[in-house]
């Protein structure tokens, strides 16, 4: 099936400074990606839809200046939080969605657990 | 907004036991899927069921649909203890370009 890599797994990081988080599809072309957050034990939180070449679209309540995603590429993805701070602490999951007859479903990136000291 | 409740939350059983876990959600749906998560990882996707079907076996997998409900259900059947995971479903509404609203979780744990 369809891979997604996300790097890095696990980011530790001071308050005000920037992280970047990478998502790529590595053998197969994703148009589209989606960005999510989890907290511990609960479900995944939609943050973002991310299209190749376009501006990415965001849910309600996260912010665009806060949370910058680039999707040059269309095997490439990128979340970044922007003057990070412990509330932003989290778990987030990257995924594309198939090609072809698996198009309906979701391939998801095995996740990076970012804390902020 | 999530829009699939799941229940229960979490469900312990034993190895060889089966598991059933529900989801319930609110709007209309193209499909509907289920995915599994082990702690700290990404999601692995199990089973999708369209809306015009009403179950589906894959291995040791079933899920059933019920659309007039607003309801579909996971069984597991001779469970074991590598089933051990959170378990998710997750409605597509099937517009273009729709994303995957997932459910809360169930949490399972099977006891060797």
């Amino acid at each position: 099936g369809a891979v997604v890599s996300q790097h890095p797994s696990r980011v530790i990081c001071k308050s005000g400074t920037s992280v970047k988080i990478e998502c790529r599809s590595l053998d197969f072309q994703a148009t589209t990606m989606f960005w999510y957050r989890q907290f511990p034990k609960q479900s995944l939180m939609l943050m973002a839809t991310s299209n190749e070449g376009s501006k990415a679209t965001y849910e309600q309540g996260v912010e665009k200046d806060k949370f910058l995603i680039n999707h040059a590429s269309l095997t490439l993805s990128t979340l970044t939080v922007t003057s990070a701070h412990p509330e932003d602490s989290s778990f987030y999951i990257c995924s594309a969605r198939g090609q072809g007859g698996s198009n309906e479903k979701l391939f998801f990136g095995s996740g990076t657990q970012l804390s902020v000291l | 907004s999530q829009q699939g409740e799941e229940d229960p939350q979490a469900l312990s059983i034993q190895e060889g036991e089966n598991a059933t876990m529900n989801c319930s959600y609110k709007t209309s749906i193209n499909n509907l899927q289920w995915y599994r998560q082990n702690s700290g990882r990404g999601l692995v996707h199990l089973i999708l069921i369209r809306s015009n079907e009403r179950e589906k076996h894959s291995g040791r997998l079933r899920v059933t649909l019920d659309t007039s409900k607003k309801s579909s259900s996971l069984l597991i059947t001779a469970s074991r203890a590598a089933d051990t995971a959170s378990y998710f479903c997750a409605t597509d509404e099937g517009t273009s370009g729709s994303r995957l609203t997932f459910g809360e979780g169930t949490q399972l744990t099977v006891n060797p």
